[in-house]
């Protein structure tokens, strides 16, 4: 039974607009959450992380939004660069200090 | 300078035999981990060490045997391979186990495939 889902495996957005990548969990009591960026061949790399005691946090083009109350995250890029395509992860810390992951949504920016 | 390195890279072998993945970081870290990452792509925990004692061990067959020869390196050992260990497994460290806040640093991952 998967505690974090990103429902969507993929999303394809222009250059210079806003991409949202999407993420839901089951538990309650999750209350920090994480997206890490991974390229190919690559390990994930941390990109932003939000506690549950805020609803948003901004980092550059990079803003998380946590929804509680609809056990919700999204991650908004914008403007989205060619760069920004890899696969994003979504994350959250358990009780027993455990990092449990989405499947990841592969995001392309088209040039 | 690779702050968290694994090797091999790639590992092709046949069922039944006994392979070795080796971690290495450089960041001084306290805490090292290993994660396996399936062919539906989830990224799952198998193992944390923290200062070279184990903290955190998934419902993994007995088959993987984790090693931290001291806080540098956290050595995973498979015995009797089967198809289903065909993965990428992930390597990473933070520098404390506990701090939500803390990061995950992770290595390239090593991708082995048993025949």
């Amino acid at each position: 039974d998967q505690q974090v889902k990103q429902n969507s495996p993929s999303l394809s957005v222009q250059e210079g607009r806003i991409s949202i990548l999407n993420c839901d969990y089951t538990n309650s009591m999750f209350d920090y959450f994480l997206w890490y960026k991974k390229y190919p061949a690559e390990g994930p790399t941390f990109l932003i992380s939000i506690s549950s005691i805020k609803d948003k946090n901004e980092d550059g083009r990079f803003t998380v939004f946590l929804n509680k109350s609809a056990k919700h995250l999204s991650l908004h890029i914008v403007p989205s660069q060619p760069g920004d395509s890899a696969v994003y992860f979504c994350a959250a810390w358990d009780s027993s200090y455990k990092l449990i992951f989405g499947s990841g949504t592969r995001l392309l920016v088209r040039p | 300078d690779t702050a968290v390195s694994q090797t091999p890279k790639y590992l092709v072998t046949q069922m039944g035999n006994d392979k070795s993945i080796k971690c290495e970081q450089n960041l001084g870290h306290d805490t090292m981990y290993w994660y396996k990452q399936d062919s539906k792509k989830f990224l799952k925990i198998m193992f944390s060490y923290n200062n070279k004692e184990l903290i955190i061990n998934e419902t993994v067959p007995n088959r993987f045997s984790p090693k931290s020869p001291d806080k540098a390196h956290l050595n995973l050992h498979i015995n009797s391979l089967e198809l289903g260990d065909s993965a990428v497994y992930f390597c990473a460290s933070s520098q404390d186990l506990g701090d939500l806040s803390e990061t995950q640093y992770f290595g390239p991952g090593t991708r082995l495939l048993v025949l």
